[in-house]
């Protein structure tokens, strides 16, 4: 069974400029969530979607926003970026329930300058 | 608010040794809890799954703990190897939406 993929895998964007990042789950998965990973703050949670519907959100600005596709794949997408936002982005999938493991893809390195 | 917590924050030991990470969690009201490695600028792996109505899991080297009524949880690695150095999450799942509350980690070395 294939894995959790991201991609792209580096991105580097400008202060101001919006970033897309894609997040495709394990096959039959049904949720995605987003986390952010800084050194400062460690992860932290962004948001979830199951069934192409938002079902959890953290705090973050407004600036942040997803959203699920049909296929379960995910989007992420990060508008007027900030110096800040640089960070892992890192996407997990799983089952969908809050009993099962979660599975973690490899992350899209984002650096803004 | 669910506040998760790690000690210690970086642990070095002699290949060989046998040591315990911990974890506490502030709210005992959780469906699971989680542990993951991390290397250097990559994903996290998933290690070992502790669901609330359980008290540890195996694998193989690893033994993972759960105490939810304090809080706690712990990460046995026995006979530690180089490969083992890493940093090491623990995360609860407590909303019911796969929706993690990571630690900030315990960053292990294992020296030859």
């Amino acid at each position: 069974k294939a894995g959790v993929t991201q991609t792209p895998r580096y991105l580097i964007k400008t202060r101001g400029q919006q970033v897309t990042l894609s997040c495709s789950p394990i096959s039959g998965h049904r949720s995605v969530s987003w986390y952010q990973q800084t050194p400062g703050q460690g992860l932290q949670f962004l948001f979830e979607y199951f069934s192409e519907t938002q079902r959890n959100k953290g705090n973050f600005p407004g600036r942040f926003s997803g959203r699920q596709f049909s296929n379960s794949r995910s989007e992420m997408n990060v508008s007027t970026l900030e110096l800040g936002d640089s960070a892992l982005y890192l996407c997990a999938s799983s089952s969908g329930q809050g009993f099962y493991e979660q599975y973690f893809g490899p992350g899209t390195r984002l650096t803004v300058t | 608010k669910q506040e998760v917590t790690q000690i210690p924050a970086a642990l070095s030991v002699p290949e060989g040794e046998n040591l315990v990470l911990n974890c506490s969690f502030t709210d005992s009201a959780i469906y699971n809890l989680q542990w993951f490695r991390q290397d250097p600028g990559k994903g996290l792996t998933s290690l070992l799954l502790i669901q609330s109505s359980q008290r540890e899991q195996t694998s193989g080297r690893l033994n993972a703990s759960l105490d939810k009524s304090s809080g706690r949880s712990t990460l046995y690695i026995a006979a530690s190897q180089p490969g083992d150095s890493a940093t090491y999450l623990c995360a609860v799942e407590d909303s019911g939406y796969s929706t993690l509350t990571f630690g900030k980690g315990t960053m292990l070395l294992v020296s030859p």
